[in-house]
């Protein structure tokens, strides 16, 4: 079964600060990977997505991530955080099942932006 | 275009008590999922619709069914609802491009 793993549940940086939020996913088969971001009482916005080609992918708001198949891994990277940025970001993996896209989310990352 | 759109926004019920939850979307999506969110969990599918008349089981069906009468809409039931139906209910649409569209949520209390 595929899951994902979110290895820090809060991040706390300055403002300015680089920051890289961890996300590392099991499977077996080829996937496709997703980085959503949800602001306060808001839905998710995708930020960026990787489905094949370059492994480097950029996103909104000067987000990016690399997926690298030999660690599993999709961490999410910005090299300077805004306070707007305060938000949970969530990873997920894709997988058709049964006619269906089907997303399985990490548990979240809570990241807060300090001035 | 509204996008994906959700009512309520908030619901408080009593253990025992039904409600419908809907969810519409003007992109004319053939795909519509509806999620719970927890804190520390994630969101957690529970049912999904790849299409008009159609639904499908998630991760956490138990408690709630769906309907897809109209493709535009995807209605979420709970027939006696319990307190560990608490939670924020995401619905979401996508037309298999593999982004889904998410709505603002609605925030149930079962007390």
């Amino acid at each position: 079964a595929q899951s994902v793993t979110q290895l820090d549940s809060q991040v706390p940086v300055f403002e300015e600060a680089p920051v890289e939020l961890r996300c590392n996913y099991s499977s077996s088969v080829s996937v496709y990977l997703f980085w959503y971001v949800q602001y306060p009482n808001q839905g998710l916005q995708l930020l960026l997505k990787y489905l094949s080609g370059s492994t480097l992918v950029k996103g909104i708001n000067g987000f990016e991530a690399e997926f690298n198949k030999s660690q599993t891994s999709f961490h999410l990277r910005k090299p300077s955080v805004h306070i707007s940025d305060t938000a949970e970001y969530f990873c997920a993996v894709s997988k058709l099942i049964q006619g269906a896209q089907k997303l399985v989310f990490g548990q979240g990352t809570r990241l807060t932006i300090n001035p | 275009n509204a996008g994906v759109t959700q009512t309520p926004k908030f619901r408080v019920l009593k253990t025992g008590q039904s409600m419908t939850l809907l969810c519409a979307q003007d992109m004319n999506h053939e795909y519509m999922y509806w999620y719970r969110q927890d804190p520390g969990m994630g969101l957690r599918l529970i049912h999904y619709s790849v299409g008009e008349g159609t639904t499908a089981k998630g991760e956490v069906p138990d408690g709630y069914n769906v309907s897809r009468l109209k493709k535009q809409n995807f209605l979420l039931g709970l027939e006696s609802a319990a307190p560990s139906q608490t939670s924020v209910y995401f619905c979401a649409s996508s037309i298999n491009t593999y982004e889904q569209y998410f709505g603002p949520g609605t925030r149930l209390t079962v007390t």
